[in-house]
């Protein structure tokens, strides 16, 4: 159980143009989902906070015009990186909480990795 | 906001010997204290968790530490293997917010 889906696991794209990511949760309903973003050998950072049928909460720094996240359902997250740079390359992950019970674990996709050219 | 520590960033041990790994976090609010293990190029996954309420808990070869006082607490790997090898993060939440702040990770090595 728990198991949190991302898609795609890798992208290559022009400057300019737009990605979009998928996040889900395949076996569990998550009202809410985080957005990290991972730099190589570096710790986890997070970007924003996605809750289902609300607006998102974004961390001190991060543009939220620029991270578009929707939430659209308990077991769907899209974050759109819009008019892409080189330096927004990097590995971006998505987690999930379980929504019962109080639980506080958080179960992490697989990743994607954006390579901006 | 909340400031979690990690030491040390990189650490080898000897196949069979034991890993401990360190953590301090800054706001004493903080009550849920997870641990994560991510290989190269894939996701963390968590390892094992503490809330504020226990002081230790064990799971096989793997315990965490709880000191509330001094604000720290500690992963311990026992009798460890070559699997065992990987990034390992630990991360604080605040009461009442669900945001995890993380640690810088640790790299550890077993060396065979």
């Amino acid at each position: 159980g728990a198991v949190v889906s991302q898609h795609p696991s890798r992208v290559i794209c022009k400057s300019g143009t737009s990605v979009k990511i998928e996040c889900r949760s395949l076996d569990f309903q998550a009202t809410t989902m985080f957005w990290y973003r991972q730099f190589p050998k570096q710790s986890l950072m997070l970007m924003a906070t996605s809750n289902e049928g609300s607006k998102a909460t974004y961390e001190q720094g991060v543009e939220k015009d620029k991270f578009l996240i929707n939430h659209a359902s308990l077991t769907l997250s899209t974050l759109t990186v819009t008019s892409a740079h080189p330096e927004d390359s990097s590995f971006y992950i998505c987690s999930a909480r379980i929504a019962s019970g109080g639980a506080h674990e958080q179960y992490f996709g697989p990743g994607t990795r954006l390579t901006v050219t | 906001g909340e400031n979690v520590e990690q030491h040390p960033s990189t650490l080898s041990v000897q196949e069979g010997d034991s890993a401990v790994i360190k953590c301090t976090y800054s706001d004493s609010a903080s009550n849920y204290f997870p641990w994560y293990k991510q290989e190269l190029g894939k996701r963390p996954q968590l390892i094992i968790d503490i809330r504020s309420n226990v002081g230790e808990k064990k799971d096989q070869r793997i315990a965490v530490t709880l000191n509330k006082t001094a604000k720290h607490f500690s992963l311990h790997i026992t009798e460890t293997q070559p699997e065992d090898s990987a990034v390992y993060f630990c991360a604080a939440s605040l009461f009442g917010n669900e945001k995890l702040t993380f640690g810088t990770g640790t790299r550890l090595t077993i060396i065979p």
